[in-house]
């Protein structure tokens, strides 16, 4: 099974809004509502953003927003933040007849 | 508040079996729906799911890795260990342990222990 796949970088300006794809396949994205979201400042642990394509964890910001369409899952972050620089991860459940879950390659965000 | 930390070997020789030992505190892995998980990431390479282990003592594999795998916990410590035998270069990666929660999402990750594999 091949990671997720996700843009290697995005950039934007202060108050801007950008968008992350994570494209996977029928098989895992495409045929389960569970895919998260993770923000990842190097050094540090790994943050839950968003889970099942489109639910914040409690003390998220709404500026982070999460959709699906097809084999493709997005997260959208508006109003851009300094601190919002990190890299970003989704994972999807992946069925199989087993559990099993697969991340994508990870999107560095840079807020210019 | 949840917290989690994983704790081993920096380095190991190939061909040797890694221990990680992740220590929890905040949940109990006897509650009802609580697992925790194994997750690395070589350097400059995705995240990879290692293995997983439920609150009824349940325990599922990484399909590539089940056989060199095995997950335990030891419930009165707040443990879990992971054991990965005939460790290899490209084992070499930062491994985490995390608690997952709703819809097999990660909601609390520890900082990550650096396992580099050489001679």
């Amino acid at each position: 099974q091949s990671a997720l796949t996700q843009p290697a970088s995005v950039s934007g300006s202060p108050g801007q809004s950008i968008t992350i794809s994570c494209t996977g396949t029928s098989s895992d994205v495409g045929n389960y509502n569970l895919v998260s979201w993770y923000q990842h400042h190097p050094g540090k642990a790994p943050k839950l953003m968003i889970y099942e394509v489109i639910k914040r964890p409690s003390g998220i910001s709404n500026r982070f927003s999460g959709s699906k369409s097809g084999n493709t899952a997005s997260l959208t972050i508006s109003g851009l933040q300094a601190e919002d620089e990190a890299d970003y991860y989704c994972c999807s459940y992946s069925g199989g007849g087993s559990f099993h879950v697969l991340f994508g390659g990870g999107t560095k965000l840079t807020v210019l | 508040q949840v917290t989690l930390r994983e704790s081993g070997p920096a380095l190991v020789k190939p061909t040797q079996t890694l221990t990680l030992t992740c220590t929890f505190s905040g949940f109990s892995l006897s509650t009802s729906g609580v697992s925790v998980t194994w997750i690395r990431q070589p350097p400059g390479k995705a995240l990879e799911w290692l293995a997983r282990i439920d609150w009824d003592a349940d325990k599922y594999y990484s399909t590539s890795l089940k056989t060199r795998v095995t997950i335990s916990r030891d419930t009165s410590k707040n443990q879990v260990v992971l054991t990965m035998t005939n460790m290899d270069p490209v084992d070499t990666a930062t491994y985490y342990c995390a608690r997952m929660t709703t819809g097999y999402s990660f909601d609390y990750w520890g900082q990550g222990t650096l396992v580099t594999v050489s001679s």
